[in-house]
């Protein structure tokens, strides 16, 4: 019954790999996004979805690419890892866009080594 | 583009003491404001959160923040902290965007 979730949990990889994060949301909301937050806790939008078309696109390498099969899913695909990619990216939803709270996900630990 | 600014990084404070969070925004809109708080390895969990009407807002675990719009300030309170309590504290603003702070880590002493 968890409300946001993210798979997987942990994940380390090499250099040069592409992987993905998988986010699923069972709250029935319109709006979904993922959050990177670096290694001093700082928090940065990436994405958002709203009923699965993209509204907005930060400015993030083009290696990552946001998929979002259908309105409880928004999956992140990360081409050519990096070591700067390191980070806990976390995946969040919201019913709608600006008034109401997003709900988090656990996140995701990337490591790139 | 709002932005939101988080004065303290850290904040000590023992056991049954007063706390307060600061939090300053900078918006030329209407904004929504919030608290999150992150415990080690987990997800945001929301605290608390201002949409509109009364300035004052009480959230979950005896918080409270007031919404002071002429000083653009969202400030976190709590009478008496728990050892439970410590943890990141994430004030943010949105407009359609969530911009969060850089967080302030309140660590509550015995």
């Amino acid at each position: 019954d968890t409300a946001v979730s993210q798979t997987p949990k942990y994940l380390v990889t090499q250099m040069g790999n592409d992987k993905s994060i998988k986010c699923e949301q069972n709250l029935g909301h319109d709006t979904m996004y993922w959050y990177k937050q670096d290694s001093k806790k700082f928090l940065k939008i990436m994405f958002s979805y709203n009923n699965k078309e993209l509204i907005i696109n930060e400015t993030v390498p083009n290696r990552f690419s946001p998929k979002s099969p259908d309105k409880a899913h928004l999956n992140l695909h990360i081409n050519s890892l990096e070591l700067g990619d390191s980070a806990v990216y976390f995946c969040a939803s919201s019913p709608g866009i600006g008034n109401s709270e997003a709900f988090f996900g656990q996140g995701t630990r990337l490591t790139v080594v | 583009a709002q932005s939101v600014t988080q004065l303290d990084s850290q904040v000590p404070v023992f056991e049954e003491a007063p706390v307060e969070l600061r939090c300053n925004y900078s918006s030329s809109v209407s904004v929504y404001l919030f608290w999150y708080v992150q415990y080690p390895n987990q997800g945001l969990q929301l605290l608390l959160k201002y949409l509109s009407g009364s300035t004052l807002v009480k959230g979950i675990n005896g918080f409270e923040a007031e919404f002071n719009k002429s000083q653009t300030s969202f400030h976190l309170r709590k009478p008496s902290v728990h050892i439970s309590d410590t943890a990141e504290y994430f004030c943010a603003v949105s407009d359609g965007k969530f911009y969060f702070g850089s967080g302030t880590k309140l660590n509550v002493k015995p």
